[in-house]
């Protein structure tokens, strides 16, 4: 297993395109989060599965913004019409949840959205 | 809300220095809490965690205790390396185990 994935690592587009990425879990980790940085600050949390089931979303996640996780497996974040204050850093993270009482997360390296 | 607050960086030590970053936290409940690292270019990775009062983490000698009476977390070694050189976060879970982060601390070790 190679860890979380996420695609594309980079991502350039012009104000009110809309934009979609990719992630993939460690396999059979039943948990999937998704998370904000923008320069200079800690990742913040946005919205996070338990398998397919969309459990929690921040305040942080406007209308523009859609997870999905069909099948429990990977997990697609959509932004629509962006803006540039969108601009940052999204990662993925996933965790096995409670099993073997290993609540540990693993980040992927995450896709750089930059909208001019 | 739950949250964390770490000591402001940059900081800069010269290599075999004794280094400790400083972490509190506010939260209701138990946290658990962690540390985790990011080097340049890479992604975030855990260093070490403690989930209840006293609990000790430690990793490549770095080491945490934490403090339920003084709601603190702080990350500790006591000779760093120019390896270490990284953007250090402290972070906590509570509930539905997301994570809370603090801002991060840049640390850069001069040979």
């Amino acid at each position: 297993d190679t860890g979380v994935s996420q695609d594309p690592r980079h991502k350039i587009t012009k104000r009110g395109q809309n934009v979609t990425f990719r992630c993939d879990p460690i396999s059979e980790h039943n948990r999937l989060y998704w998370y904000r940085q923008t320069l200079g600050q800690g990742p913040e949390f946005l919205t996070y599965f338990q398998n397919e089931a969309q459990l929690e979303k921040s305040r942080l996640l406007s209308d523009r913004f859609s997870a999905e996780r069909p099948k429990g497996s990977f997990s697609t974040l959509e932004i629509q019409r962006t803006e540039q204050g969108d601009s940052a850093m999204y990662l993925c993270a996933s965790s096995p949840g409670y099993q073997n009482g290993n609540t540990e997360a693993f980040f992927g390296q995450g896709t750089r959205l930059t909208v001019v | 809300g739950d949250s964390v607050t770490q000591m402001e960086g940059p900081v800069t030590l010269s290599e075999e220095a004794f280094l400790t970053i400083n972490c509190t936290y506010t939260a209701t409940g138990y946290p658990s809490l962690f540390w985790y690292v990011q080097y340049p270019g890479e992604g975030l990775q855990l260093l070490l965690k403690a989930t209840k009062a006293d609990d000790k983490g430690s990793n490549k000698g770095f080491e945490a205790t934490y403090r339920k009476e003084t709601t603190s977390f702080h990350l500790e070694k006591g000779s760093v390396q120019v390896s270490d050189s990284a953007v250090y976060f402290c972070a906590l879970t509570s509930g539905a185990q997301k994570l809370v982060f603090g801002q991060g601390t840049r640390l850069t070790i001069n040979p």
